[in-house]
């Protein structure tokens, strides 16, 4: 079982559409959680970072939910930019490693 | 500001050959990493070095070594090139601060082993 779930998809939306991913993580030990944005073809960068009690960041949103283990981010009134693979990402902050699990991504794809 | 730089941006190797893969960064990060990436697999930790000095292996070392050249640099070798490492080649760096670690991404070097 991978540590880092996500459903690859595509996620086929319209311009203005709202939708969501989730994902979900094994190590209930897990510190840290993120939403990465990778281009294609380009380098992962930070889209924002998941705190226990949510957050907001514009048209994101991303809720955390310890309990059941899982993350979640709600794009609202999707722009054509939106489209690329967002990647859910966690850190065990374990042993000074510092390193970070990802999970394999889901594309989202904005139609006009 | 640069960030991080990888070179080279693409490599072609034939089965056997050695290479090194070159990143640098200039934003005075005390860790680094090498990730590599696949279809349907995420990025995968092959080596990190939490400061200067010190390095350790991450999920996949196999068939890699590394060397922490300077605070500044961090090369992935490969000693005898495989068609099972052709690859997308991630460097980041980071400097975690309150448990915060966002880590900054090379542009990432394309290997094709045939």
């Amino acid at each position: 079982r991978k540590e880092v779930e996500q459903d690859p998809g595509p996620f086929n939306v319209p311009e203005g559409a709202t939708v969501a991913f989730n994902c979900t993580y094994s190590n209930s030990a897990s510190q840290s959680f993120f939403w990465y944005r990778q281009d294609c073809r380009k380098e992962p960068k930070l889209l924002m970072s998941v705190y226990s009690s949510g957050n907001e960041d514009g048209r994101f949103t991303a809720q955390l939910n310890r309990a059941s283990q899982y993350i979640s981010l709600l794009i609202r009134d999707s722009k054509l930019s939106d489209s690329a693979t967002y990647l859910c990402v966690v850190n065990y902050g374990d042993t000074g490693r510092r390193a970070l699990t990802f999970g394999s991504g889901t594309r989202l794809q904005v139609q006009p | 500001n640069a960030g991080v730089t990888q070179t080279p941006k693409f490599q072609v190797l034939k089965t056997g050959q050695s290479m090194t893969l070159q990143c640098a960064q200039d934003m005075n990060h005390n860790s680094m990493y090498w990730y590599r990436q696949d279809p349907g697999m995420g990025l995968r930790l092959i080596y990190y070095s939490a400061s200067e000095g010190t390095t350790d292996k991450g999920e996949v070392p196999n068939g890699y070594n590394v060397s922490r050249l300077n605070k500044r640099e961090f090369s992935l070798r490969l000693e005898s090139a495989a068609p099972s490492q052709t690859s997308v080649y991630f460097c980041a760096s980071s400097e975690p601060r309150q448990g915060y670690y966002e880590q900054y991404f090379g542009p990432g070097t394309r290997l094709t082993v045939t």
